[in-house]
This record gives structure tokens, sequence and C-alpha cells, in this order.
């Protein structure tokens, strides 16, 4: 079946510092999405890509829909403690098709 | 709105005894998924419903699992007998599909469940 691969599993940086995370798929999606998952909570929708080649941004984050739709990065600017969290990529096939999800990137910001 | 509502958010039992989670979608959300999370599998699809019909159960790992949902307010995922592999977070996610690309399911917080 179709697999994310999101790595590494874990990054530690320093606040105030730009992180960039990149997903890749063995397959192409239509729709690239980004969630971050909070301690003790869900995961809730950051960034929605919906064409190849797209770049969205939302607030200090900045998301990039690949040119051959096999692959997104995430990009966080100034990062601040709140950052912390796990950040997913998942991609869509077609428009009412499931997700699938990565495995997600676990974020730490040292103050 | 008060989002998805999931019941209980910490639920503790025993190797063979029957687990029920429940979740309350987001009124007006025609789209209702069954997530689990684990740290070796991450976030997998069990089940999703559209307008109360099940869609797509090929994520539900075997028999001992099972959803339904008898309306457009309310589901159910059980597990039994219930075994230890089963511990994870459970995710139930909602949406309303209004024809566009995209996908913005919204995420309840989660029931941990724990089989000693």
């Amino acid at each position: 079946g179709q697999q994310l691969n999101q790595s590494p599993q874990s990054m530690f940086i320093q606040e105030g510092e730009d992180v960039s995370m990149n997903c890749t798929s063995s397959s192409i999606f239509n729709t690239w999405l980004w969630y971050k998952q909070d301690p003790g909570e869900g995961p809730v929708l950051l960034i929605a890509l919906y064409k190849a080649g797209e770049l969205t941004s939302n607030g200090r984050l900045t998301a990039q829909f690949g040119i051959t739709r096999k692959d997104s990065f995430l990009n966080i600017s100034a990062s601040i403690p709140s950052d912390v969290g796990i950040y997913f990529c998942a991609g869509q096939y077609g428009a009412n098709s499931k997700l699938t999800f990565g495995k997600g990137i676990t974020l730490s910001v040292r103050p | 709105d008060a989002g998805v509502i999931q019941s209980p958010r910490h639920e503790v039992t025993e190797m063979g005894q029957e687990v029920t989670l429940r979740c309350k979608p987001i009124s007006g959300h025609d789209y209702l998924f069954w997530y689990r999370q684990t740290m070796m599998r991450g976030l997998e699809l069990l089940i999703y419903f559209n307008n109360n019909v099940p869609i797509d159960d090929s994520g539900m790992p075997e028999d001992r699992f099972s959803a339904k949902m008898p309306n457009a307010s309310f589901s159910t995922l059980k597990i039994q007998p219930s075994e230890p592999r089963d511990s994870a977070v459970y995710f139930c996610a909602s949406r309303n599909y209004l024809g566009l690309a995209g996908d913005e399911q919204f995420f309840g917080p989660g029931t941990r469940l724990t089989v000693l």
C-alpha cells in the first residue's frame, strides 16, 4: 500500500531557528496536508496543498507540494517554544478518498 | 461548536474484556473516521463512514474490532475480546465534504486505551 516517509523521527532545534521537514512517497498524491499534534490532543490541520508546485504560507509556516507529486516539505521559521509537537504529513489521492499519514516528526525547541 | 467529542479519555481494562469507545462528530459533518495511533505503526485508519454507512473497513485489524454509526451524531468502536496489543490511542475524526479538493478532518482528543 501507499506509504509516506518522514525522517528523522525527532528533531531538536534552538528557539529562533528555522527548521525544514520533508515527506516523500513511493506513489503520487493529488493533495498534501500537514498536521500538528500537541501532547494529549488530536492532530490539527496546518496547511493543505492542492496543486503540484504550489507554495502556501500560514504565518511562520510554509509548505510546498513537490513537482513530481511524490513529496512535500514544511518549513517553520523563527521557531518558538509552542512549536513543540509532532508534525505529520498526509497524502490524499482523490478528493473523496482516505488520507495516508506519515509516522510524524517530533520537534523539540530549546529556549 | 464543541468539536469532536470522544469518551472515555482514558480506559484501562484487562485482557479479554469488552471495550467500547464512543464518538460524537461535529454537527453537520457527513464523514466519520476512526484511527489508531501507536509508536510503532503511527496513525492508522481503521474504518470510515459516510452518511452513517461504513465505506471502507479494510484497516480494521481483525474480527475482534467492530464499529457502528447508528445515527449522524454517534459512533462506537468496540473491541471484544481485548488484548494487550490493542493498547493505543484511538482517535475519531469528522469532516464535511464540500466537493472541493483537500480534506480538513477535525480530530477528537482521543481515547488512550491500556489493556493489561
